[in-house]
């Protein structure tokens, strides 16, 4: 089955810098690629997600890369606010279907603290 | 516009107890999946239901079982508690098997 890796574990930067988080995946079915932000004690909330037919998107002060041959895929925040300190989590799914039909499996997530 | 609902928000229950928990999805969503989080880690897939048949299961033991409702509601009942299955339980509905997810606020369930 799919197995997603994220890293860092933890991440600390001041007000105003950039921060990346990165994936990896190991099943090449994947195609779907979704971001969400954790808040303490609250609901994942999807921020952007990508599909493999295109290599980046943005939204506002975030973007997400798409590497399909090296099977890896990040999230950059730029201009960061303390706002943005939570826990991230990316994601991989077939959207194909097949044996897995919707799973979509997690990484281990990202604790972002943005530092006023 | 209301998001996904669950019920209850907290539940403590005993080692052997039966717990279910509820699932409201979002109007006009179809698609049903239930996520276990356990503290420190990303959600884990249990289930998904589609059009109301079950059409994915993770790997969980048969202790966990579902349902999605003719209102596309669902629940999520697991028998013979564990200590282990103290975690967070996430609901998500989604339009169809294959659309973005969207989390509802989770049922905090503590085995004792």
């Amino acid at each position: 089955g799919e197995n997603v890796e994220q890293h860092p574990s933890t991440l600390s930067v001041q007000e105003g810098d950039s921060a990346v988080i990165k994936c990896t995946y190991s099943d090449s079915a994947s195609n779907y690629f979704p971001w969400y932000k954790q808040e303490l004690g609250k609901r994942p909330q999807l921020i952007i997600d990508i599909r493999s037919n295109v290599g980046e998107k943005k939204d506002q002060r975030i973007a997400v890369t798409l590497n399909k041959t090296a099977k890896h895929f990040s999230l950059h925040i730029t201009e960061t606010q303390p706002e943005d300190s939570a826990v991230y989590f990316c994601a991989a799914r077939n959207n194909a279907g097949g044996t897995s039909y919707g799973k979509l499996t997690f990484g281990q997530g990202t604790i972002l603290t943005v530092h006023p | 516009d209301a998001g996904v609902t669950q019920s209850p928000t907290h539940l403590i229950k005993t080692r052997g107890q039966h717990v279910t928990l509820r699932c409201s999805p979002i109007s006009g969503h179809k698609s049903v999946s239930w996520y276990q989080q356990v503290l420190g880690q990303g959600p884990q897939f249990i289930f998904q239901y589609y059009e109301k048949e079950e059409r994915g299961r993770g790997n969980f033991p048969d202790r966990f079982s579902a349902r999605q409702f003719p209102n596309y509601s669902s629940e999520l009942n697991v028998n013979a508690l564990l200590l282990g299955d103290s975690a967070l339980y996430l609901c998500a509905s989604s339009l169809a098997w294959n659309s973005p997810l969207h989390f509802g606020n989770g049922t905090r369930l503590t085995v004792t």
